[in-house]
């Protein structure tokens, strides 16, 4: 069966970066893309970005533009999301999502999410 | 941007039926998809591309899309249908948008 699983929850102070891994199993990890989304406390889910396990292909929400890196390790079968110069309203719980080959795929498995927490 | 404009709540008693709609502009010229989300869990696909279902959702969830409103239908509700419910479309000037949510409350 598809699984998604994410590292754990992350503390991180302001201006610091955060990098949240998502390993994924029960399918050719190649074939599909990953997405990112995270929702904030009592808000709503807002896409953070794409990339492509085949080539490695991203797309950003440009909100996040130059904060945000994806990438992924085919031989581990894992995505990663770094966040830098974190903010006290990048507090959320972050979902990688298992995308199409393209990024405008519907998100069809999710991982467990993992809490990152800004703060002096 | 693209924004998706979706009721805060919605009340339906047992057995019966819940709509909710998500309003865009020229909404239904694009693919709509749906998630449903309990407390303290990640959202679960119910609806995609306008009303297919995947593997495992019930035949009470189904979608329609058409001008400017997509609406996920619930029939038959039951108490384990209480939760956020989003809806979502790629649009290409603002790649993947949600709509604002709707919480579902089972009277």
């Amino acid at each position: 069966q598809v699984q998604l699983v994410q590292s754990g929850a992350e503390v991180k102070k302001p201006g610091a970066s955060v990098k949240v891994s998502c390993k994924a199993s029960g399918y050719t990890f190649t074939s599909y893309g990953i997405s990112w989304v995270r929702q904030a406390p009592g808000q709503g889910l807002e896409w953070m970005g794409w990339i492509s396990a085949y080539n490695g292909n991203t797309n950003y929400a440009q909100k996040l533009q130059g904060r945000v890196t994806m990438t992924t390790d085919t031989s581990t079968n894992t995505a990663y999301m770094e966040l830098r110069s974190l903010r006290s309203d990048d507090t959320a719980v972050y979902y990688c999502a298992r995308g199409g080959v393209a990024a405008a795929a519907p998100l069809d498995y999710w991982g467990q999410g993992t809490l990152v927490t800004v703060s002096s | 941007s693209y924004v998706l404009t979706q009721p805060p709540s919605v009340s339906v008693a047992p057995g019966k039926t819940a709509r909710i709609t998500c309003g865009g502009n020229n909404i239904g010229s694009k693919s709509v998809h749906w998630y449903q989300q309990k407390p303290g869990q990640a959202p679960v696909l119910v609806i995609y591309y306008d009303s297919d279902r995947p593997s495992g959702i019930p035949e009470r969830f189904s979608g329609s899309n058409s001008g400017n409103t997509a609406t996920l239908t619930i029939s038959r509700v039951e108490a384990g249908d209480e939760a956020d419910y989003y809806c979502q479309v790629w649009d290409s000037s603002s790649d993947h948008v949600f709509g604002t949510g709707t919480k579902v409350t089972v009277l």
